[in-house]
């Protein structure tokens, strides 16, 4: 079946530090990639997509590039703020139109 | 404003109580699902509807039940057979439009 794994997590930086958040997955055939955020007490919002290999997803400084090679899709950001503390998860769409996250990587930024 | 709107933003349910959860989207979406979130395993689908009046089981179905008599709205009930019912609940609603759109959640919790 389909899965999403993500980097153990916390994590923790200083303000202006590079950030990477690691997301591996499992699936048949080519699903599309998903980064969703996570504000305390919120619901989720995209933060960026790609639907086919090669392509790079951007947003807000935050981009990720779809693998097909290493099946993964890692999210970076060259210099974090500490308005970017929340809960990113990985995830994919397969049938039907259904989800599936990895379990989720918390982010705290120090300034 | 399009967008998809949950409430109760919190719920409280008593032991063996039924209670259910609102979900409306005025997005004109035929497809809407609910995922439930814990700490730290990410979001699992329970149930997802691609039209009105038909629906089906996520992969957590058990103790719950849902409806779509109208394409705008798809409750989720809560029923006295989910042992472990606290948990955070999120609506969603897929279109090629807007992708994923969610609402921002209804939290559970178990007196």
């Amino acid at each position: 079946g389909n899965s999403v794994t993500q980097m153990e997590g916390p994590v923790t930086l200083s303000e202006e530090a590079f950030l990477t958040i690691n997301c591996t997955y499992t699936a048949t055939g080519y699903p599309s990639l998903f980064w969703y955020v996570q504000y305390p007490g919120e619901g989720l919002q995209l933060l960026l997509k790609a639907t086919k290999a090669d392509d790079k997803g951007s947003n807000k400084g935050f981009e990720a590039t779809y693998r097909k090679e290493t099946t993964s899709f890692h999210l970076e950001k060259g210099s974090v703020q500490v308005s970017d503390s929340a809960v990113y998860f990985c995830a994919l769409i397969y049938s039907y139109g259904k989800l599936t996250f990895g379990q989720g990587t918390i982010l705290t930024v120090h300034p | 404003d399009g967008g998809i709107t949950q409430s109760p933003k919190y719920l409280f349910r008593k032991e063996g109580q039924n209670v259910t959860l609102s979900c409306e989207q005025n997005l004109n979406h035929d497809a809407m699902y609910w995922y439930r979130q814990d700490p730290g395993q990410g979001l699992r689908l329970i149930y997802y509807s691609q039209i009105v009046n038909d629906f089906q089981k996520g992969d957590i179905a058990e103790g719950y039940s849902v409806s779509r008599e109208k394409k705008e709205s798809f409750p989720l009930t809560v029923t006295s057979a989910q042992k472990n019912p606290t948990a955070f609940y999120l609506c969603a609603s897929y279109g090629t439009d807007y992708g994923y759109t969610f609402g921002s959640g209804t939290r559970l919790t178990v007196v």
